[in-house]
């Protein structure tokens, strides 16, 4: 399989928590990202967590890291239009950035 | 300050031509990054400098593919000759250095590429 897997497509109503969902094959990452593509735009990071961590929350945002299942999540709470794009799960790897295929969040009224 | 740049935005070429992407990156980052996204799958490595040098170019396709960073500023990205399975976006990404905050890697809006 793929080095970092993700679903293609996620739709959420207006308010309600996105949860995106990410797995990994290396253990031995040490940081995973979540960044974020919005139409026309670059790649912004939006949060990343060390490897020793399991949680991380920055406003509305919530990642946590399930590193025994290799697994990384991104909770967007009260979700809203602006939060439309796609977002792609990443991890280091020996000095570059490896990228899922990412996950289009499309967000229903 | 300025963010990393590149240049065209979009670009639609046809099978056989040749084309040259350009990156400017964030000032003062020695790391400069290619990648690209083909056909909306993942985002794919393609190679790094460490200012001049290449320091990883593992990730370059084949030899139609020819990365430059004269002077450790800019950096051009030229595919000669272009094949339609090419097409995609080609993102530039640069970096200060090693460390946790210097490694976070910034990137440009990205160039599509079109072969037809």
């Amino acid at each position: 399989g793929e080095d970092v897997e993700q679903s293609l497509f996620l739709s959420v109503r207006e308010g309600d928590s996105s949860v995106i969902n990410c797995t990994y094959t290396d253990s031995s990452s040490t940081y995973l990202y979540w960044y974020k593509q919005e139409p026309g735009a670059g790649l912004q990071l939006l949060t990343y967590i060390f490897s020793n961590m399991d949680m991380k929350q920055d406003q509305r945002l919530t990642v946590l890291l399930n590193k025994k299942d290799k697994h990384l999540s991104l909770r967007i709470a009260d979700t809203q239009t602006g939060d439309s794009a796609i977002y792609f799960c990443a991890r280091w790897g020996a000095s570059k950035i490896i990228f899922g295929s990412g996950t289009r969040l499309s967000i229903r009224p | 300050e300025a963010g990393v740049t590149q240049f065209p935005s979009h670009s639609v070429i046809e099978k056989g031509q040749t084309v040259t992407l350009r990156c400017d990156p964030i000032s003062g980052h020695d790391n400069l990054y290619w990648y690209r996204r083909v056909m909306g799958k993942e985002i794919k490595f393609l190679l790094h400098f460490v200012k001049e040098s290449k320091q990883d170019e593992s990730g370059m396709p084949n030899n139609r593919f020819l990365a430059e960073r004269t002077g450790g500023t800019y950096s051009t990205l030229k595919v000669q000759p272009a094949e339609l399975e090419d097409s995609g976006v080609y993102f530039c990404a640069s970096s200060q250095g090693t460390g946790l905050a210097k490694n976070i890697q910034y990137f440009g809006a990205g160039t599509r590429l079109s072969v037809l």
